[in-house]
């Protein structure tokens, strides 16, 4: 059980065009989801944090009109690359956890790779 | 703010060879620590975690050991097989407040051969 999946795993865009990624937990209610940024030999870094029916909480430096998250059901949160540069390319990681707030253990999507060119 | 350190990889072992992966912390208060694996194409998997100083996390064979007097959480297996071959990454939790946000090491590639 506890498994997250993400959609698209790769996508390669054209600078300036917006792009969608889905993060689903499949077996669970997940009523907090992570979304995580990771670089090249870089460790994860968190984006936000977004409750289901609630606003996303952004982590400091990261731009909530370029990052738009939506978390509307229990099982469903996506993350939109608004008007993207190739400097948002890098890997994209959610985690989903039952409780509020996190305090349960997170569980892993696979990652999504993103191109900009 | 709160930070992970851990060894730089990559790491290659033999099969049936002994694992250290160093990991050390800077957090105030009392965080919980956690010990990551992402297995080729896979999800981030917990695969143990301590939560109060001189506590042991094991599972499948791994062990750290929570060390506040040095601040340090290693990772050890005494026999690696082929199929540890994965990234390891050590986190902790700082449960200061209402935050509870993990924050991560930047990983170590483990290779494991036959």
């Amino acid at each position: 059980g506890a498994v997250v999946s993400q959609h698209p795993s790769w996508v390669i865009c054209k600078s300036g065009t917006s792009v969608k990624i889905e993060c689903r937990s499949l077996d669970f209610q997940a009523t907090t989801m992570f979304w995580y940024r990771q670089f090249p030999k870089q460790s994860l870094m968190l984006m936000a944090t977004s409750n289901e029916g609630s606003k996303a909480t952004y982590e400091q430096g990261v731009e909530k009109d370029k990052f738009l998250i939506n978390h509307a059901s229990l099982t469903l949160s996506t993350l939109t690359v608004t008007s993207a540069h190739p400097e948002d390319s890098s890997f994209y990681i959610c985690s989903a956890s039952r409780l509020a707030g996190g305090t349960d253990t997170q569980y892993f999507g696979p990652g999504t790779r993103l191109t900009v060119l | 703010g709160d930070s992970v350190t851990q060894m730089e990889g990559p790491v290659t072992l033999s099969e049936e060879a002994c694992l250290t992966i160093n990991c050390t912390y800077t957090a105030t208060g009392y965080p919980s620590l956690f010990w990551y694996v992402q297995y080729p194409g896979e999800g981030l998997q917990l695969l143990l975690k301590a939560t109060k100083a001189d506590d042991k996390g094991s599972n499948k064979g791994f062990e750290a050991t929570y060390r506040k007097e040095t601040t340090s959480f290693h990772l050890e297996k005494g026999s690696v097989q082929v199929s540890d071959s994965a990234v390891y990454f050590c986190a902790l939790i700082n449960s200061g407040g209402s935050n509870y946000k993990l924050t991560f090491g930047k990983g170590t590639l483990l290779t494991v051969n036959p």
